[in-house]
Protein backbone atom coordinates (compact mmCIF):
# COMPACT_ATOMS: atom_id res chain seq x y z
CA UNK A 1 0.00 0.00 0.00
CA UNK A 2 1.36 3.47 -0.81
CA UNK A 3 2.04 5.52 2.05
CA UNK A 4 3.48 9.31 1.47
CA UNK A 5 4.94 11.23 4.15
CA UNK A 6 5.43 14.53 5.09
CA UNK A 7 8.87 16.07 7.30
CA UNK A 8 8.57 18.42 8.88
CA UNK A 9 4.68 18.64 9.55
CA UNK A 10 5.89 22.30 11.09
CA UNK A 11 8.65 25.01 9.95
CA UNK A 12 8.92 28.25 11.16
CA UNK A 13 11.69 30.72 9.28
CA UNK A 14 12.32 34.35 9.30
CA UNK A 15 11.72 36.45 5.88
CA UNK A 16 14.41 35.78 3.07
CA UNK A 17 14.88 31.88 4.19
CA UNK A 18 15.70 29.52 1.33
CA UNK A 19 14.37 26.62 2.26
CA UNK A 20 13.08 22.41 1.75
CA UNK A 21 10.06 20.70 2.30
CA UNK A 22 10.32 16.79 2.17
CA UNK A 23 7.84 13.80 1.04
CA UNK A 24 8.67 10.60 1.03
CA UNK A 25 6.99 7.43 -0.21
CA UNK A 26 7.15 3.63 0.01
CA UNK A 27 6.10 2.26 -4.02
CA UNK A 28 8.17 4.09 -6.98
CA UNK A 29 5.65 2.78 -9.05
CA UNK A 30 4.03 6.25 -9.76
CA UNK A 31 2.61 7.91 -12.64
CA UNK A 32 3.17 11.59 -11.25
CA UNK A 33 3.70 13.70 -8.07
CA UNK A 34 1.90 16.85 -7.65
CA UNK A 35 2.85 19.74 -5.03
CA UNK A 36 -0.21 21.89 -3.33
CA UNK A 37 -0.45 24.81 -1.57
CA UNK A 38 -3.63 24.76 0.98
CA UNK A 39 -4.60 27.98 3.11
CA UNK A 40 -6.89 28.06 6.02
CA UNK A 41 -9.94 26.92 5.47
CA UNK A 42 -9.28 26.92 1.75
CA UNK A 43 -8.66 24.70 -1.54
CA UNK A 44 -6.09 22.96 -2.71
CA UNK A 45 -3.97 25.00 -5.23
CA UNK A 46 -1.69 23.30 -8.05
CA UNK A 47 2.23 24.27 -7.60
CA UNK A 48 4.10 21.74 -9.30
CA UNK A 49 3.15 18.82 -11.25
CA UNK A 50 6.05 16.15 -11.81
CA UNK A 51 5.87 13.28 -14.57
CA UNK A 52 7.68 9.86 -13.45
CA UNK A 53 9.72 10.25 -16.44
CA UNK A 54 11.09 14.14 -15.08
CA UNK A 55 13.70 14.75 -12.30
CA UNK A 56 12.23 18.54 -11.58
CA UNK A 57 9.69 21.19 -12.35
CA UNK A 58 10.57 25.31 -12.05
CA UNK A 59 7.84 27.70 -11.41
CA UNK A 60 9.26 31.48 -10.30
CA UNK A 61 11.04 31.06 -6.57
CA UNK A 62 9.71 27.04 -6.44
CA UNK A 63 11.58 24.02 -7.35
CA UNK A 64 10.38 20.33 -7.10
CA UNK A 65 12.76 17.63 -7.63
CA UNK A 66 11.87 13.77 -8.11
CA UNK A 67 13.83 10.86 -7.52
CA UNK A 68 11.40 7.80 -8.16
CA UNK A 69 14.47 5.34 -7.37
CA UNK A 70 14.39 6.64 -3.57
CA UNK A 71 10.81 7.24 -3.25
CA UNK A 72 12.01 10.78 -2.84
CA UNK A 73 10.72 14.88 -3.50
CA UNK A 74 11.78 17.64 -2.44
CA UNK A 75 9.90 21.42 -2.88
CA UNK A 76 12.55 24.21 -2.66
CA UNK A 77 11.16 27.43 -2.13
CA UNK A 78 13.97 30.26 -2.47
CA UNK A 79 13.76 34.12 -0.55
CA UNK A 80 10.55 33.00 1.40
CA UNK A 81 8.03 35.60 2.07
CA UNK A 82 5.24 36.01 5.02
CA UNK A 83 2.40 35.36 1.80
CA UNK A 84 4.01 31.76 1.53
CA UNK A 85 2.32 30.81 5.00
CA UNK A 86 0.22 28.01 4.06
CA UNK A 87 -0.24 24.04 4.32
CA UNK A 88 1.93 22.30 1.75
CA UNK A 89 0.69 19.09 0.23
CA UNK A 90 2.69 16.19 -1.80
CA UNK A 91 0.68 13.95 -3.47
CA UNK A 92 1.19 10.62 -5.46
CA UNK A 93 -0.24 9.25 -8.81
CA UNK A 94 0.16 5.30 -8.82
CA UNK A 95 -2.13 2.46 -9.80
CA UNK A 96 -2.96 2.06 -5.97
CA UNK A 97 -6.10 2.58 -4.96
CA UNK A 98 -8.41 3.59 -7.85
CA UNK A 99 -4.87 5.24 -9.40
CA UNK A 100 -6.42 8.46 -7.11
CA UNK A 101 -3.90 11.13 -5.26
CA UNK A 102 -2.59 9.63 -2.59
CA UNK A 103 -1.60 12.49 0.08
CA UNK A 104 0.76 13.28 2.78
CA UNK A 105 -0.54 15.12 5.53
CA UNK A 106 1.39 18.12 4.68
CA UNK A 107 3.88 20.12 5.81
CA UNK A 108 2.44 23.67 7.86
CA UNK A 109 4.78 26.71 6.86
CA UNK A 110 5.00 29.91 9.05
CA UNK A 111 7.33 32.44 7.52
CA UNK A 112 7.65 35.38 9.54
CA UNK A 113 8.34 39.50 8.67
CA UNK B 1 -13.41 28.12 -18.01
CA UNK B 2 -15.26 27.41 -14.68
CA UNK B 3 -12.72 24.53 -13.78
CA UNK B 4 -13.97 22.21 -11.43
CA UNK B 5 -17.09 23.83 -9.52
CA UNK B 6 -18.76 22.48 -6.36
CA UNK B 7 -22.32 23.19 -4.27
CA UNK B 8 -23.18 23.97 -1.58
CA UNK B 9 -19.70 25.44 -0.01
CA UNK B 10 -21.14 24.61 3.85
CA UNK B 11 -23.76 22.81 4.77
CA UNK B 12 -24.82 21.74 8.26
CA UNK B 13 -26.73 18.45 8.59
CA UNK B 14 -28.70 16.56 11.49
CA UNK B 15 -27.79 12.87 11.99
CA UNK B 16 -30.14 10.65 9.77
CA UNK B 17 -30.76 13.67 6.77
CA UNK B 18 -29.66 13.00 3.39
CA UNK B 19 -27.98 15.20 1.07
CA UNK B 20 -26.32 15.22 -2.37
CA UNK B 21 -23.22 17.72 -3.06
CA UNK B 22 -22.35 18.32 -6.56
CA UNK B 23 -19.69 18.75 -8.71
CA UNK B 24 -19.28 20.09 -11.95
CA UNK B 25 -16.22 20.44 -14.50
CA UNK B 26 -16.08 21.62 -17.74
CA UNK B 27 -12.93 21.12 -18.97
CA UNK B 28 -14.25 17.52 -20.53
CA UNK B 29 -12.20 15.42 -18.14
CA UNK B 30 -12.77 11.92 -18.57
CA UNK B 31 -11.64 11.07 -14.48
CA UNK B 32 -13.25 12.86 -11.37
CA UNK B 33 -13.11 11.63 -7.86
CA UNK B 34 -13.82 12.95 -4.44
CA UNK B 35 -12.15 13.05 -1.30
CA UNK B 36 -12.97 13.99 1.95
CA UNK B 37 -10.32 15.88 4.10
CA UNK B 38 -10.05 15.26 7.88
CA UNK B 39 -7.60 16.79 11.04
CA UNK B 40 -4.69 14.51 11.40
CA UNK B 41 -5.86 12.03 8.19
CA UNK B 42 -5.21 13.82 5.45
CA UNK B 43 -7.06 13.81 2.08
CA UNK B 44 -8.64 10.31 1.36
CA UNK B 45 -10.04 9.11 -1.59
CA UNK B 46 -14.35 8.20 -1.62
CA UNK B 47 -15.22 6.91 -4.70
CA UNK B 48 -13.96 7.51 -8.39
CA UNK B 49 -14.89 7.33 -11.90
CA UNK B 50 -12.87 6.94 -15.23
CA UNK B 51 -15.60 7.83 -17.51
CA UNK B 52 -19.92 8.44 -17.77
CA UNK B 53 -21.74 5.73 -16.35
CA UNK B 54 -18.29 3.89 -14.14
CA UNK B 55 -17.70 4.31 -10.91
CA UNK B 56 -15.94 2.67 -8.30
CA UNK B 57 -15.18 2.49 -4.72
CA UNK B 58 -12.14 4.11 -2.75
CA UNK B 59 -10.67 3.75 0.62
CA UNK B 60 -13.04 5.34 2.30
CA UNK B 61 -16.89 4.68 0.94
CA UNK B 62 -18.93 3.78 3.17
CA UNK B 63 -22.35 5.61 3.59
CA UNK B 64 -21.70 7.26 0.05
CA UNK B 65 -22.99 6.66 -2.83
CA UNK B 66 -22.12 8.39 -6.74
CA UNK B 67 -23.24 7.71 -9.93
CA UNK B 68 -21.83 9.49 -13.56
CA UNK B 69 -23.99 9.86 -15.96
CA UNK B 70 -23.34 12.79 -17.80
CA UNK B 71 -19.06 13.38 -18.79
CA UNK B 72 -19.69 16.82 -16.44
CA UNK B 73 -21.00 15.99 -13.32
CA UNK B 74 -19.98 13.54 -10.34
CA UNK B 75 -22.58 14.18 -7.80
CA UNK B 76 -22.11 12.74 -3.75
CA UNK B 77 -25.16 11.57 -1.86
CA UNK B 78 -25.10 10.50 2.22
CA UNK B 79 -28.07 8.85 2.26
CA UNK B 80 -28.58 9.15 6.29
CA UNK B 81 -25.54 11.30 7.35
CA UNK B 82 -23.69 10.47 10.52
CA UNK B 83 -21.72 13.01 12.74
CA UNK B 84 -18.15 10.74 11.13
CA UNK B 85 -19.06 12.56 8.06
CA UNK B 86 -18.24 16.26 9.30
CA UNK B 87 -15.61 16.86 6.98
CA UNK B 88 -14.64 19.18 4.15
CA UNK B 89 -15.26 17.39 0.79
CA UNK B 90 -13.31 17.99 -2.38
CA UNK B 91 -13.97 16.99 -5.64
CA UNK B 92 -11.16 16.71 -8.68
CA UNK B 93 -11.32 16.16 -12.50
CA UNK B 94 -7.94 15.15 -14.75
CA UNK B 95 -8.06 14.42 -18.53
CA UNK B 96 -7.08 11.03 -18.19
CA UNK B 97 -4.32 8.92 -16.74
CA UNK B 98 -1.33 8.83 -18.50
CA UNK B 99 1.19 11.45 -19.26
CA UNK B 100 0.48 15.02 -19.44
CA UNK B 101 -3.11 14.27 -18.84
CA UNK B 102 -3.07 13.29 -15.38
CA UNK B 103 -2.53 16.76 -13.47
CA UNK B 104 -5.92 16.62 -11.72
CA UNK B 105 -7.46 20.22 -10.63
CA UNK B 106 -9.85 20.52 -7.36
CA UNK B 107 -13.10 22.27 -6.40
CA UNK B 108 -12.68 24.64 -3.83
CA UNK B 109 -14.21 22.22 -1.86
CA UNK B 110 -17.81 21.56 0.55
CA UNK B 111 -17.76 22.08 4.75
CA UNK B 112 -20.03 19.46 5.87
CA UNK B 113 -21.26 19.86 9.31
CA UNK B 114 -23.66 17.08 10.39
CA UNK B 115 -25.14 17.37 14.23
Amino acid sequence: KQEVTQIPAALSVPEGENLVLNCSFTDSAIYNLQWFRQDPGKGLTSLLLIQSSQREQTSGRLNASLDKSSGRSTLYIAASQPGDSATYLCAVLGNQAGTALIFGKGTTLSVSS
Amino acid sequence: NAGVTQTPKFQVLKTGQSMTLQCAQDMNHEYMSWYRQDPGMGLRLIHYSVGAGITDQGEVPNGYNVSRSTTEDFPLRLLSAAPSQTSVYFCASSLGLAGVSNEQFFGPGTRLTVL
